[in-house]
């Protein structure tokens, strides 16, 4: 059984510059988180969608969104990038959701470089 | 804001030793879960407790979730290099149940 897929592995971009980063869950799950994680904050929740519904948001500006296919694939998006933005950006795929007690499995994350 | 801390955040020991981390918060979580992070990589996880008082082993590795599920603990005996890397606690929380991640502990097992 294929694990989380996220691409690209890596990514640099300028300052300005919008990204989207792709993640393909487990086969069967329905349900994608995304974390951004840097060294002082650790892994901060960005938001988590469930049968293509945002379904919890953390708190990150307006220039981060998301979206999730019928597929259960989902898409996250940063517009007009900060140099703060560069992080290892990581998906997880869960069966379900919210408090069904789920466990989170992870996939390789994206490396974002903003310079 | 429900809040996990991770102690101690900084851990290098030898080869052979035992070593505890603990993950502790002032709220309650109907459970929580351990991840084990390399460079470069996503978290893996390692183990799920659910159940006020459990202790569960994986190996060398022995999980507990306190009485009250407000606090775990990690015991690794006998560590070795390949135990090396970020360990991370997680419980579910805040109003629609996302995953809440302490900051971890960075465990560097010097051969």
């Amino acid at each position: 059984k294929a694990g989380v897929t996220q691409t690209p592995r890596y990514l640099i971009k300028t300052r300005g510059q919008q990204v989207t980063l792709s993640c393909s869950p487990i086969s069967g799950h329905r349900s994608v988180s995304w974390y951004q994680q840097t060294p002082g904050q650790g892994l901060q929740f960005l938001f988590e969608y469930f049968s293509e519904t945002q379904r919890n948001k953390g708190n990150f500006p307006g220039r981060f969104s998301g979206r999730q296919f019928s597929n259960s694939r989902s898409e996250m998006n940063v517009s007009t990038l900060e140099l703060g933005d560069s992080a290892l950006y990581l998906c997880a795929s869960s069966l379900g959701t919210g408090g069904m007690n789920t466990e989170a499995f992870f996939g390789q994350g994206t490396r974002l470089t903003v310079v | 804001t429900q809040l996990l801390e991770q102690s101690p955040q900084f851990l290098s020991i030898q080869e052979g030793e035992n070593l505890t981390v603990y993950c502790n918060s002032s709220s309650v979580f109907s459970s929580l879960q351990w991840y084990r992070q390399e460079p470069g990589e996503g978290p893996v996880l390692l183990v799920t407790v659910v159940t006020g008082g459990e202790v569960k082993k994986l190996k060398r590795l022995t999980f507990q979730f306190g009485d009250a599920r407000k606090d775990s603990s990690l015991h690794i005996t006998a560590a070795q290099p390949g135990d090396t890397g970020l360990y991370l606690c997680a419980g579910r929380g805040g109003s629609q149940g996302n995953l809440i991640f302490g900051k971890g502990t960075k465990l560097s097992v010097k051969p």
